[in-house]
């Protein structure tokens, strides 16, 4: 089956540390993106990477860090600067390819800093 | 400017019709889109709409799209307690189709 997996679904941290959140697709999508969900708010965009080894900050980057080394992976580090990390956080892909542009979402990870 | 609203919450009894509204401010979006989103979980596609359609109907969704207002809706028919969930719309905005802009959401909940 193919898809998008984020883990761990549940993910609570010590105020001051660094925590990093897996996202893995098996799609061959060329684009991947993350997302921040606050209550009321909707989805925020933090940073999103449309090749390997490249990627660009989206609306609200600072104190989060990502990398794409491979294609299939995309993972998003919440560090200590980051003010506010307690949310439901979302990966999403796409293939640039695609007749209606549509993004494919994962199941979330809901991060807690304790 | 990149901005699309949603009223936050929707009541209505099963059977009923529900219509879930949006409007959004990027003229020159070419898709528009609606996802749905279970408790605790990501978001699923549910129907898209290109930017030169009025109408498009898919099993129990309507999708109605009004350029000239830039405004958006979703109409459930027959609603059930299963389609209880927060449901989004979402542009592709002039900047290009490397992103997406999403709305606030609303949250629909179907009583029985």
């Amino acid at each position: 089956d193919g898809g998008i997996t984020q883990s761990p679904k549940y993910l609570f941290r010590k105020e001051g540390q660094n925590v990093t959140l897996s996202c893995e697709q098996n799609l061959n999508h060329d684009a991947m993106y993350w997302y921040r969900q606050d209550p009321g708010q909707g989805l925020r965009l933090i940073y999103y990477s449309q090749i390997v080894n490249d990627f660009q900050k989206g609306d609200i980057a600072e104190g989060y860090s990502v990398s794409r080394e491979k294609k299939e992976s995309f993972p998003l580090t919440v560090t200590s600067a980051q003010k506010n990390p307690t949310a439901f956080y979302l990966c999403a892909s796409r293939l640039d390819r695609s007749r209606y542009n549509e993004q494919f979402f994962g199941p979330g990870t809901r991060l807690t800093v304790l | 400017g990149e901005d699309v609203e949603q009223s936050l919450f929707l009541s209505v009894r099963e059977g009923d019709s529900s219509v879930i509204n949006c409007t959004y401010t990027d003229s020159s979006s070419t898709y528009l889109y609606w996802y749905k989103q279970e408790p605790g979980a990501g978001l699923q596609l549910l129907t898209y709409i290109f930017s030169n359609m009025d109408m498009k109907q898919d099993q129990r969704l309507t999708v109605l799209l009004n350029k000239k207002d830039k405004h958006l809706s979703l109409r459930i028919a027959d609603t059930q307690t299963g389609d209880s969930a927060i449901y989004f719309c979402a542009e592709t905005p002039n900047t290009g189709f490397q992103k997406l802009v999403f709305g606030t959401g609303t949250r629909l909940l179907v009583s029985p």
